[in-house]
């Protein structure tokens, strides 16, 4: 069974651009999470997405939006990109955590390592 | 709102000898807590995981941790390191109100000397 896949690997880019990233989830998992992991700040919540949909989203500007293709994958964009953003950001997916919410497995990728010059 | 905290932001170890790295938990649910680890340059990898089943839950490659309510504590044990352990490790809370989002601990670094 494939794990979840994450693209590019390392992206550099400059202050000002946009940045894209991409999230192949595991077949059957309809929920994609999107994580920053910048050096001194730990693992942050961005995005949670569930059957195409924004279902929860952590203290981020807005300028940190993404999107869940019918297919279950997902990107993350970051517009006017800053040197802070600079970080590892890691996709996970699960199953869809119930109303009654159990604790279901969640498996990371290896991540995107971006980085803003 | 829920918080996870790890004791120590550093654990040494000689190979061989037991592995302890410790984590407290906040939350105003009943918890599901993970314990995953990050080697250098790597994602995370699930160790394990607590659902409200057994208190003691066993894991991957030897490790264990234990749910105790009444300390707020979920541990992470192995009875004896290896080389190959020496990674960061995570301690994760999810639940309740903040659904669909994990709230990491800040990491425990664990080094392994021959």
């Amino acid at each position: 069974e494939a794990g979840v896949t994450q693209s590019p690997t390392h992206l550099i880019k400059t202050r000002g651009q946009q940045a894209t990233l991409r999230c192949s989830p595991i077949s059957g998992h309809t929920s994609v999470y999107w994580y920053q992991q910048a050096l001194g700040l730990g693992l942050q919540f961005l995005l949670w997405y569930d059957e195409g949909e924004e279902r929860n989203r952590g203290n981020f500007p807005p300028r940190f939006s993404g999107r869940q293709f019918p297919n279950y994958s997902s990107e993350l964009n970051v517009n006017a990109l800053e040197l802070e953003d600079s970080a590892l950001y890691l996709c996970a997916s699960s199953l869809r955590p119930g109303t009654d919410y159990v604790g279901y497995g969640y498996t990371f990728g290896s991540g995107t390592r971006l980085t803003v010059v | 709102a829920q918080s996870v905290t790890q004791l120590d932001s550093h654990v040494s170890v000689s190979e061989g000898t037991p592995v302890l790295l410790r984590c407290n938990y906040s939350s105003s649910y009943s918890p599901s807590l993970f314990w995953y680890v990050q080697h250098p340059n790597k994602g995370l990898q699930l160790l394990l995981k607590y659902t409200s089943a057994a208190t003691l839950v066993k894991g991957i490659n030897g490790f264990e941790a234990e749910f105790k309510k009444s300390e707020t504590s979920f541990h992470l044990t192995k009875p004896s390191a290896h080389m190959s352990d020496a990674a960061e490790y995570f301690c994760v809370v999810s639940g309740g109100t903040s659904y669909g989002k994990l709230t990491f601990g800040q990491g425990t670094i664990l080094t392994v000397h021959p």
